[in-house]
């Protein structure tokens, strides 16, 4: 049962242009989400997190989008630059938890 | 520098063979955790731990098995009984919840 999903596997955006990530959840527990960047052979390194309070959290040219009543969330790179190609993870936790469940993926591919 | 350091980066297992995989953190956090990464599954929770002398199983957890003896280090072991055990294996680690979660490199761990 997968809770955290990111249905677009891959996305290609051209530089200078703004990149969307989307990620859905299923489970109402989770208050808690977070986007990781990820290199081939590298560990996830943190980007941006938001709670369910707050409907938008933004850093620099990262903005984390949330609809609770959807169950959606997006991370927004604008402008999009080659060196943010990568795997774009999502991650969701209950604040009654301590662990992360993660989604399965988006790689960005940022074009000259 | 304070990190989390996984061994080694790549390791190759005769199938019937147990292996352990190394994960040693200076960062001071109390809660450490495995992930396995295979293509078009993302990060999938295998063991955690909160506390030294702890561990919960997390969704993929048979086959494998862990030990918190040092608040440090959280030894995962692959043993013959994980059914297809060749995958990237991530360590991570945070203070409390889920806050600060810091990932190591990984291992690449092939069965051959």
């Amino acid at each position: 049962d997968q809770q955290v999903k990111q249905n677009s596997p891959s996305l290609s955006v051209q530089e200078g242009r703004i990149s969307i990530l989307n990620c859905d959840y299923t489970n109402s527990m989770f208050d808690y989400f977070l986007w990781y960047k990820k290199y081939p052979a590298e560990g996830p390194t943190f980007l941006i997190s938001i709670s369910s309070i707050k409907d938008k959290n933004e850093d620099g040219r990262f903005t984390v989008f949330l609809n609770k009543s959807a169950k959606h969330l997006s991370l927004h790179i604008v402008p999009s630059q080659p060196g943010d190609s990568a795997v774009y993870f999502c991650a969701a936790s209950a604040s009654t938890a301590s662990k992360l469940t993660f989604g399965t993926g988006t790689r960005l591919q940022v074009t000259l | 520098d304070g990190g989390i350091t996984q061994s080694p980066k790549y390791l190759f297992r005769k199938e019937g063979q147990n292996v352990t995989l190394s994960c040693e953190q200076n960062l001071n956090h109390d809660a450490m955790y495995w992930y396995r990464q295979d293509p078009g599954q993302g990060l999938r929770l295998i063991y955690y731990s909160q506390i030294v002398n702890d561990f919960q199983k997390g969704d993929i957890a048979e086959g494998y098995s862990v030990s918190r003896e040092k608040k440090e280090s959280f030894p995962l072991t692959v043993t013959s009984a994980q059914k297809n055990p060749t995958a990237f294996y991530l360590c991570a680690s945070s203070p409390t919840g889920v806050d600060g979660y810091t990932f190591g490199s990984g291992t690449r761990l092939t069965v051959v």
